[in-house]
């Protein structure tokens, strides 16, 4: 059965702190990997992943993608209170539909 | 361009009653999803759809779920004689293609609560 793992669960860190969320999945016919924002209402998309070991940056948030190791990390640097949220990892495989993953957690404090 | 909009952004039911939650799609979109994000749960894939054809419903009950997305209107998720299990919020997404770099975009959700 196809998998999307994140980890860890929930994390809590101070303003300023660099965090690494984990996103490892076992999926057939993979095509791409997918990092989505959700705070109190829809996911916001980050990144599309599809290759491995290009890193994909948006200002303070990177990810990149090892299809060998089959996992994908997202990097925050210098957090913010409003990068508190809840992280989704999702991958779409066959016929289009996006599997995900639980999500990580994050609460960043001033 | 607007996008993915969904309502009623929440509904309330009672046991036995019918949910209808309705999903228009971004401007040039013609492939839908929906999701259900149980409490404390991530997003779980029902349904995809074009427009009058649904390609995939594997993830979608078999009995009381129904999905349509006419050729004109929204796409509509339909719930029969709810249930407390039922209470979830239904995220619908689009994109402007199929295929293995078609991003998909969220609305906001219905959140439904059956009491």
């Amino acid at each position: 059965e196809d998998k999307v793992v994140q980890s860890p669960l929930s994390l809590v860190v101070h303003e300023g702190d660099t965090v690494t969320l984990n996103c490892s999945y076992e999926v057939t016919n993979f095509r791409s990997l997918l990092w989505y924002k959700q705070e109190k209402k829809a996911p916001t998309f980050l990144f599309m992943l599809t290759s491995s070991g290009i890193e994909k940056k948006s200002g303070r948030l990177s990810s990149i993608l090892d299809k060998k190791e089959l996992f994908s990390i997202l990097n925050i640097t210098a957090t913010q209170t409003g990068d508190s949220a809840i992280y989704l990892c999702a991958v779409e495989a066959k016929a289009d539909k996006l599997i995900f993953g639980t999500g990580t957690r994050l609460q960043v404090f001033p | 361009n607007a996008g993915v909009m969904q309502n009623p952004r929440h509904l309330v039911r009672r046991r036995g009653q019918e949910a209808r939650l309705r999903c228009s799609p971004m401007k040039g979109h013609s492939h839908v999803y929906w999701y259900r994000q149980l409490p404390e749960e991530g997003l779980k894939f029902m349904v995809y759809l074009q427009k009058e054809n649904i390609i995939d419903e594997s993830g979608m009950p078999k009995e009381r779920f129904s999905a349509e997305f006419p050729k004109e209107g929204p796409s509509i998720l339909r719930i029969q004689q709810v249930v407390r299990g039922d209470s979830a919020a239904y995220f619908c997404a689009s994109s402007p293609s199929k295929g293995p770099f078609a991003t998909q975009y969220f609305g906001p959700g219905t959140r439904l609560l059956v009491l």
